[in-house]
């Protein structure tokens, strides 16, 4: 089974609002990530866990935040976001964090207004 | 730092074969990915070559040539459904271990 699930599909959010996309896979696998990805653009990365430790943050904004409850798990909680953040959320893993072989999540839409 | 340099499009027939080409410069090098994403969808893994040397995967094949700092992918017996972009990524080695380093994309058409 090589599945990445990630809930919502879809997300339309006010800049006020505070929400959280979460993504879940059963592979064993101990690295996670977050990427974004705007259209026509490769993913760019946010964030990388490696056994349940944060251990690259991209610099992103602190309207991002993420968490990783336990080796299945990642969330990204999102709060004050600004309509330059609409985009495609991608979370993926991998059996280790040095590794060309990623599992893609299919993504949250995520549009803010 | 890292960069790849892919096409940004090619267009072929159905039946044809498309090579897709990307040259890699990196301070360090553990090997070569490709990736599938069609259009609204994730991108989804198709190789990844460590060593040199051409890997098949049913219609798809990859090459790597580390001296040449230099790789393809290969699409065979082209179908509509292999319309998509392609990216080729390296992990990289230094500051952000971990992080997968895409190139532009390559947008595949395949025509009737």
């Amino acid at each position: 089974d090589t599945e990445v699930t990630q809930t919502p599909k879809h997300l339309v959010m006010g800049m006020t609002n505070k929400k959280s996309l979460k993504c879940e896979q059963h592979m064993g696998h101990r690295a996670m990530y977050w990427y974004k990805q705007k259209a026509k653009k490769p993913p760019e990365l946010m964030f990388v866990y490696s056994y349940e430790k944060l251990s690259i943050n991209e610099s992103v904004p602190s309207r991002f935040s993420p968490e990783c409850p336990n080796s299945s798990l990642l969330n990204l909680h999102l709060h004050a976001l600004q309509p330059e953040d609409s985009a495609l959320y991608l979370c993926a893993s991998s059996r280790i964090r040095q590794d060309g072989e990623q599992y893609f999540g299919p993504g949250t839409r995520l549009t803010v207004t | 730092g890292q960069s790849l340099e892919q096409p940004s499009e090619v267009t072929a027939v159905e039946g044809a074969i498309v090579q897709i080409n990307c040259t890699y410069q990196t301070s360090g090098f553990y090997g070569l990915s490709w990736y599938q994403q069609h259009d609204g969808g994730a991108p989804t893994f198709l190789s990844y070559n460590a060593l040199d040397g051409l890997e098949e995967t049913g219609r798809f094949s990859s090459f790597l040539s580390r001296s040449d700092s230099y790789g393809y992918l290969l699409l065979q017996e082209l179908q509509m459904k292999d319309s998509a972009s392609y990216f080729c990524a390296v992990p990289s080695t230094t500051d952000s271990w971990g992080k997968l380093q895409f190139g532009a994309g390559t947008q595949v058409v395949v025509t009737p």
